[in-house]
């Protein structure tokens, strides 16, 4: 079956600093991946989707400066918390799909929680 | 844009009770709705989804119906146990010039007394 891999599971990092954090499929060929937050207590806001082979569109309030997001190839990507600050904290989601399949839902990982110190 | 309205915050029950989640949703398309469930310090866990107007999806004893006249997608279960305290998200996947995203709705904390 389609299953998503993120990693690290927990990390703490300290104020100012950068955590870098990766998502694999496998299963599956993860051409679309989109990468969420959700910080303490709220819903998951949507932080950029990245297609392979084509640019990385970011929404509102969230920066290719501040998130850099890699997509290299159809299994991995990573995404990297620049200047981590404590408004940073909270579970990182990544989720793929399979643009090619109709109908495909995205897969969704065990997230990566960060904590800022 | 795309949204996503959960009425309830939190609810409160005994094992036994009936759940309803209240789920609606305001879309430029035709989405897909989905139900999640995540537990304390874990990701969100796909329950089931529906894709066009009547369908039923279900999953553990949990179901909703998507409603494309009232734009609602509620979640019921008949008989709750104190297991399936968790936190609910009622979520939208569609197509937005040209991407396919989801759009969650803020969440449901469900606390069940045993």
């Amino acid at each position: 079956g389609a299953l998503v891999y993120q990693y690290p599971r927990r990390t703490i990092c300290k104020s100012g600093t950068s955590m870098r954090m990766e998502c694999q499929a496998v299963g599956f060929q993860a051409t679309s991946v989109a990468w969420y937050r959700q910080s303490p207590q709220k819903t998951f806001e949507l932080i950029a989707l990245s297609t392979v082979n084509s640019a990385i569109k970011y929404e509102q309030n969230f920066t290719q400066e501040k998130f850099p997001i890699s997509h290299p190839n159809l299994s991995f990507s990573s995404m990297t918390v620049l200047n981590a600050y404590l408004e940073d904290r909270g579970l990182y989601l990544c989720g793929a799909r399979d643009e090619g399949q109709a109908n495909s839902d995205y897969t969704f990982g065990s997230g990566t929680r960060l904590l800022v110190i | 844009g795309d949204s996503v309205t959960q009425t309830e915050g939190q609810v409160a029950l005994s094992e036994e009770d009936f759940l309803t989640i209240h789920c609606n949703y305001s879309a430029s398309g035709y989405p897909a709705l989905f139900w999640y469930v995540q537990y304390p310090g874990e990701g969100p866990q796909f329950l089931f989804r529906a894709s066009r107007d009547k369908e039923k999806g279900s999953s553990r004893g949990f179901e909703a119906t998507y409603d494309k006249g009232t734009t609602s997608f509620h979640l019921r279960k008949a008989s709750v146990q104190e297991s399936d305290s968790a936190v609910y998200y009622c979520a939208l996947g569609d197509q937005v010039t040209g991407n396919y995203k989801y759009v969650f709705g803020a969440g449901t904390r469900l606390k069940v007394i045993a």
